[in-house]
């Protein structure tokens, strides 16, 4: 079993909905990040957390440590929005990863 | 700040040569990572320097090793090639040890 989970694998959303992509952990972290990879390999970095709630723009992430889990949220999609969105968890020094969510907003 | 840059972008190498990848993290950035992306095993942790000691290694052979200079700029080496290393090799810089990572374009390694 991986040590990252996320679910679900693909996603295809019509252009304003609202996007949940789910990632679940098994091993004690230090940091939960989401990141962002366009086609063409850059990755961003949306969010790092180790408690609580973020949001930036339109993009929300929450992270229930008690439960392991994390969630990215996408308000009011948009095609822009399509990519590869990864959930990796750090620990002291290294970075274990998520298989991604493929995201695919369609206008 | 210059965002983090990786050289070369594209490389084409045979089986058993050797490779060297580098990489300049953002100004002021001193631990750099490296990870290597293929589409079977994706995303996977190399290892990680911070003051020019490497502090992590994730479960990779010896053939992949790397070094960070005093400027904080980083190199990884592949020896003995095989074509299971084709990969995209990316490094990412951050202040510290657990801070947010700033990535890099990424080299795009072909092994024929």
């Amino acid at each position: 079993k991986n040590e990252v989970e996320q679910s679900p694998q693909n996603l295809t959303a019509q252009e304003g909905e609202f996007i949940t992509i789910n990632c679940s952990y098994s091993v004690g972290i230090s940091a939960l990040h989401w990141l962002q990879q366009h086609p063409g390999g850059g990755i961003v970095s949306l969010f790092m957390l180790s408690s609580g709630k973020k949001k930036h723009g339109r993009l929300i992430a929450t992270i229930n440590i008690q439960e392991k889990h994390s969630s990215l949220h996408i308000t009011a999609s948009h095609p822009r929005d399509s990519a590869v969105y990864i959930c990796a968890v750090s620990q002291v020094g290294d970075m274990r990863f998520g298989a991604g969510t493929r995201l695919t907003v369609k206008p | 700040k210059a965002g983090v840059t990786q050289t070369p972008r594209y490389l084409i190498k045979t089986r058993g040569q050797q490779v060297t990848l580098s990489c300049s993290p953002i100004s002021g950035h001193r631990s750099v990572s490296w990870y290597q992306q293929t589409p079977g095993q994706g995303l996977q942790f190399l290892f990680e320097y911070f003051s020019e000691t490497q502090r992590n290694k994730g479960n990779f052979p010896g053939r992949f090793s790397g070094r960070q200079f005093s400027n904080s700029r980083s190199e990884m080496n592949v020896s003995t090639l095989e074509l299971g290393d084709s990969a995209l090799y990316l490094c990412a810089s951050s202040e510290g040890q657990n801070n947010e990572q700033f990535f890099g374009p990424g080299t795009r390694l072909t092994v024929l």
